[in-house]
């Protein structure tokens, strides 16, 4: 069964940059079928799709958050990671990995997640 | 970006109600639309992906229908455990994007 679990500081200050890992077990991070992706949840709100990448390190982001935003992948640990720049209060939010099922057709790239880790919650603040 | 709006924001019901969750998109994404249940403070699960496909293991009396812009999700018979808030998500084109949620409570 894919298990993913995210790991990081839970409070970050204004200003510096957040810095979360996914590790994911019983399977592989480089498998062929899948994209690996960040999603936030702000307290009593609602989900926001951050980014994706694929083992070969492709990557595509939410154009709201690209500037800064930088997700990589280490597939010698089968993990991924997300650094969020210049954080905010309003970048406070449980965040969650997931695997994204991933596919490609005449009209782009899709995805969904299918498994998803148990979130951590990241807040900023002084 | 394509926007979503998902009705109603809550739902009242009984346990053996059908309950239905609409989710409306700003424009039209074919089938590519997921559902997600979510129960506090856990991560969401999938339910339901392109439109009306049931995710492996989830029960039958979930079901998805729609395609274009109009969407819906359907429990046939609610059952104690399927009290939880729901969450359409369209991917379509980025960026992906989520309903806001429709929280079901025990009426």
């Amino acid at each position: 069964q894919l298990q993913l679990q995210e790991s990081g500081p839970g409070l970050v200050k204004p200003s510096e940059t957040l810095s979360l890992t996914c590790t994911v077990s019983g399977g592989s991070i480089s498998s062929s079928s899948y994209y690996w992706g960040w999603i936030r949840q702000p307290p009593g709100k609602g989900l926001e799709w951050i980014g994706s990448i694929y083992y070969s390190g492709s990557t595509y982001y939410n154009p709201s958050l690209k500037s800064r935003v930088t997700i990589s992948v280490d597939t010698s640990k089968n993990q991924f990671s997300l650094k969020l720049s210049s954080v905010t209060a309003a970048d406070t939010a449980v965040y969650y990995c997931a695997q994204q099922n991933n596919y490609y057709d005449s009209s782009g790239y899709k995805g969904f997640f299918d498994y998803w880790g148990q979130g951590t919650l990241v807040t900023v603040s002084s | 970006v394509i926007w979503m709006t998902q009705s109603p924001s809550l739902l009242s019901a009984s346990t053996g109600d059908r309950v239905t969750i609409s989710c409306r998109m700003s424009q039209g994404i074919s089938s590519y639309l997921a559902w997600y249940q979510q129960k506090p403070g856990k991560a969401p699960e999938l339910l339901i992906y392109a439109a009306s496909t049931l995710q492996s293991g989830v029960p039958s009396r979930f079901s998805g229908s729609g395609s274009g812009t109009d969407f819906t999700l359907t429990i046939s018979c609610l059952q104690s455990e399927d009290f939880a808030t729901y969450y359409c998500q369209q991917y379509y084109s980025f960026p992906w994007t989520f309903g806001q949620g429709t929280k079901v409570e025990i009426k």
